[in-house]
């Protein structure tokens, strides 16, 4: 069945970097994008950007240019995510979640980033 | 960038009654292709949030067809014909016609 399988919660330092990991199973990763969306505690959703599973390319909404990363292990069928100078308003839980002609149609099951000094 | 604005923010229904979500958006949503990207999903207390109805109106698979969605333009409604238990949570509309894509700030359905 179709799963997309993130990695675990992370408590991190103001400054620090984080990567975390969304592992698709179940359908052909190259024929769907990802998206990633984050969500502050208690708060809605955010969505950050997507990244093109069949070429690599990412595009980032402008809250997220400049800290946050967009990459792949395609071999692996697993879309990554990397904050890295964490501020204490990342803190959040990020979802990633796949688009094609459906939108959204499967989605991860979020990692809580903590940024704590 | 759109903004979607969803009313009311909060909903109190009782089990059986039917109810209705606003979205309204600060710009048309109908793309050039034809197609209006207008999406609702649900996301239930402590999970990821699901999918209930994309294109305005088309049911996503699974989803039981006491919800409904209509609109054109800038005004969307996602109707529940009866609500049930499961149906608790908070529900959201998202575009996917302007980049970057926007979501609308929630409406929380509460038991009464």
């Amino acid at each position: 069945q179709i799963q997309l399988v993130q990695s675990g919660p992370e408590l991190k330092k103001p400054g620090e970097s984080v990567k975390i990991s969304c592992k698709a199973s179940g359908y052909t990763f190259t024929d769907y994008a990802m998206h990633w969306v984050k969500q502050a505690p208690g708060k809605g959703l955010k969505w950050m950007g997507w990244i093109n599973t069949y070429t690599g390319k990412p595009t980032y909404a402008d809250d997220f240019k400049g800290r946050f990363v967009f990459s792949l292990e395609a071999s692996a069928s697993t879309a990554n995510l990397q904050i890295s100078n964490l501020k204490n308003e990342d803190t959040a839980t990020y979802f990633c979640a796949r688009v094609a002609a459906i939108p959204f149609d499967y989605w991860g099951q979020g990692v809580m980033v903590t940024v704590s000094s | 960038d759109v903004v979607l604005t969803q009313t009311p923010p909060t909903l109190s229904a009782t089990i059986g009654q039917s109810v209705s979500i606003s979205c309204r958006s600060s710009q048309s949503l109908l793309h050039s292709n034809g197609n209006t990207y207008l999406n609702w999903l649900l996301q239930r207390p402590g999970q990821p949030p699901q999918l209930l109805i994309y294109l305005v109106s088309r049911l996503e698979s699974g989803v039981p067809n006491r919800f409904s969605g209509s609109g054109s333009g800038t005004d969307f409604t996602l109707k529940i014909s009866g609500v049930e238990a499961e149906d608790l949570g908070v529900y959201y509309c998202v575009q996917s016609t302007h980049a970057p894509w926007t979501f609308g700030g929630g409406t929380k359905l509460e038991l009464k």
